[in-house]
């Protein structure tokens, strides 16, 4: 069963700061990885989408990676505005099953 | 602008009355999914649907039904039988089942008095 980690469950920075956020799966046969961001009260936001034979996706400030034999990905945010502060979660869609698995998010604190 | 258009917002609701939360999208999106989300745990799955008139039970299905007349909808009806409803309920879709990217509307909150 895959299971997918996202430690820490909360962190706090200062504005201005780069920061990495991680995300840890079991099984490595995976179709591709996402992260979204949630703001308190409201739905899912996509912010990137890896697809298993990807390494890296860029969105503005934004760069996740990928590495499957790891099973691990990380969301590294440039230069950290307040605007940021928001839950942070991956999901990872495994073969063979046609659900996408939500790790619990880490909560991004940016302090200006 | 496409999206994901969930309604009612908030809702309130009596112990043993089913209710209904609707979702719209407008994507062109085959695989519609409704998810549960609660304080300290991570998204659920209640059901999915990969295409029009088919549907199937995610992880937690007990307790809701829904339908898939139309590509655009896919309702999720919280029935009395479900034992702990108040929850916050997310529908989502994706262009496929596999592969697809996700994308979620603003969510419903079901609370039960």
């Amino acid at each position: 069963k895959q299971e997918v980690t996202q430690i820490p469950a909360a962190l706090s920075v200062p504005e201005g700061e780069n920061l990495v956020l991680n995300c840890s799966f079991t099984d490595s046969a995976i179709y591709n990885l996402q992260w979204f961001r949630q703001d308190p009260g409201k739905g899912l936001t996509s912010l990137l989408l890896i697809q298993s034979s990807q390494r890296e996706q860029t969105s503005g400030r934004l760069n996740a990676s990928l590495d499957k034999s790891s099973g691990r990905s990380t969301l590294y945010i440039a230069a950290s505005q307040p605007g940021d502060s928001a839950t942070y979660l991956c999901a990872v869609h495994h073969f063979g099953n046609e659900k996408l698995t939500f790790g619990t998010g880490t909560r991004l604190t940016i302090i200006p | 602008d496409g999206g994901i258009t969930q309604s009612p917002k908030y809702l309130f609701r009596k112990e043993g009355q089913n209710v209904t939360l609707s979702c719209e999208q407008n994507l062109n999106h085959d695989a519609m999914y409704w998810y549960r989300q609660d304080p300290g745990q991570g998204l659920r799955l209640i059901y999915y649907s990969q295409i029009v008139n088919d549907f199937q039970k995610g992880d937690i299905a007990e307790g809701y039904s829904v339908s898939r007349e139309k590509k655009e909808s896919f309702p999720l009806t919280v029935t009395s039988a479900q034992k702990n409803p108040t929850a916050f309920y997310l529908c989502a879709s994706s262009i496929e089942l596999v592969s697809g990217e996700l994308f979620f509307g603003e969510g419903s909150r079901l609370t039960v008095l």
